[in-house]
């Protein structure tokens, strides 16, 4: 069965420290991979989606970038933390090419800047 | 992709049936329905999702009426872990990335 990890669950971190946050899938080829935030009392925002390795798609620009370096790890980064970078964020895979497959979530990472 | 309403809360006793209900009644015919639940402080998890026929699975069953207007999730035995954020969702099924926008949900607390 597949099984998506990330960590750390949570972080505190100061303002314009850098991140990293790291998301791995087993059990699957070649899946969609999304970054999505999810702010206290509100929806899920996509931040960042990608199909393939090195394919990234951007959803909305801010300080925050993703990469794919492996075909199962995506990577949420930022060179300068800002505080309104707090919040729930969460990695997500999806069986690509059946467009109906759903997306499957992982824990999330509770993230604090301070 | 569709608009889909939900009722805000609802209670149900530990081992009755859960009946959620969703009205997406402006629903297109490429559009599936999929039902997700949120425990606080935890990443979404999938439960459901159907086009047009009635699904069953380990974890519920979803009924969609005929005109496709209104769905309902049915968890037929809930235990007090089934205490959830309960997200209807509507999505126009493609090959690409598509992203999943939930609603105010129902928050179903199920009673001892």
């Amino acid at each position: 069965s597949q099984t998506i990890h990330q960590w750390p669950a949570t972080l505190v971190q100061p303002v314009g420290s850098p991140l990293s946050l790291e998301c791995t899938v087993e059990g699957t080829s070649n899946p969609n991979l999304y970054w999505y935030r999810q702010a206290a009392g509100r929806g899920l925002q996509l931040l960042f989606y990608s199909v393939g390795i090195g394919q990234i798609s951007s959803e909305v620009p801010q300080n925050l970038s993703a990469s794919r370096p492996q075909d199962r790890q995506f990577i949420l980064s930022s060179k300068k933390l800002l505080l309104s970078d707090s919040g729930f964020y969460l990695c997500a895979w999806s069986v690509q090419g059946l467009g109906n497959q759903p997306q499957h979530f992982g824990d999330g990472t509770r993230l604090s800047i301070l | 992709d569709a608009k889909t309403t939900q009722p805000t809360s609802m209670d149900c006793a530990e081992g009755r049936a859960a009946n959620l209900p969703c009205n997406h009644s402006t629903i297109s015919g490429n559009e599936y329905v999929y039902w997700y639940r949120q425990i606080h402080s935890q990443g979404p998890q999938y439960i459901i999702h159907g086009l047009k026929n009635n699904e069953t699975n380990e974890m519920a069953s979803l009924i969609i009426t005929e005109d496709r207007k209104s769905s309902t999730l049915i968890l037929p035995h809930a235990t007090l872990r089934d205490t959830a954020v309960y997200y209807c969702i509507v999505l126009i099924s493609s090959g690409s990335a598509r992203q999943l926008t939930f609603g105010s949900g129902t928050q179903l607390t199920v009673l001892p």
